[in-house]
């Protein structure tokens, strides 16, 4: 147990709808990360938050949105939901935002649109 | 552009034996090297890493080598087991702003009992 939690573990949506993702970091860590694995995209990298502010930002589309509240917590926004956005989306935290931190993941959300 | 490479993809082992995942890099000034397992319907979990300013690292059973000069680092797990069996993530630092990192497409680890 890497000690960062997420829910909700599965979840099943239709097309056009909105979901939230929800993720604790672990106990100390200021940054938060969210990721997307797919089968045909492996893990990729979406946006990173430190101590409530943004601090980097990836591979994410306009349509999803984070954010990350004073109690450190994150959820991620996914909006106009697309069949292509089925896939298992992980949150990880590390101790600080820099460069070089060791980044420990969750055992993410599963997120199937229908 | 900047990215990780990651080899083979798929690996089958007999129980006891050694396995290799390799991975290279682009980026010189990348110094620090994680490899994530992650089982089936799981998180990637970190196993080891390895910062630049060391060529190799141990723990138990499982090892990290790094070359700066060819730009690689592999993964070496000896005496396989079956719980062992998962896929194997390698990352690299993406010089960018924040703490990214590229990821490696995955080995998949089979060991036959």
């Amino acid at each position: 147990d890497s000690g960062v939690t997420q829910t909700p573990k599965h979840l099943i949506t239709a097309t056009g709808q909105r979901v939230t993702l929800r993720c604790s970091p672990r106990s100390g860590d200021l940054s938060v990360y969210w990721y997307q694995q797919s089968l045909d995209q492996g893990l990729q990298f979406l946006i990173q938050y430190y101590n409530g502010e943004e601090r980097a930002k990836g591979n994410i589309l306009e349509r999803f949105s984070a954010q990350q509240f004073p109690d450190l917590h994150s959820e991620l926004n996914l909006s106009s939901l697309e069949l292509g956005d089925s896939a298992l989306y992980f949150c990880a935290s590390s101790v600080t935002g820099g460069p070089g931190n060791t980044i420990y993941f969750g055992e993410g959300s599963w997120l199937t649109v229908v | 552009g900047e990215n990780v490479e990651q080899h083979p993809s798929t690996l089958s082992v007999q129980e006891g034996d050694s396995a290799v995942i390799k991975c290279t890099y682009s980026d010189s000034a990348s110094n620090y090297f994680p490899w994530y397992k992650q089982e089936l319907g799981k998180g990637p979990q970190l196993i080891i890493d390895i910062r630049s300013n060391v060529g190799e690292k141990k723990d138990q059973r499982i090892a990290v080598t790094l070359n700066k000069t060819a730009k690689h680092f592999s993964l070496h797990i000896t005496e396989t087991q079956p719980e062992d069996s998962a896929v194997y993530f390698c990352a690299a630092p993406k010089r960018d702003t924040g703490n990214q990192f590229y990821f490696g497409t995955g080995t998949s680890l089979t060991v036959i009992p």
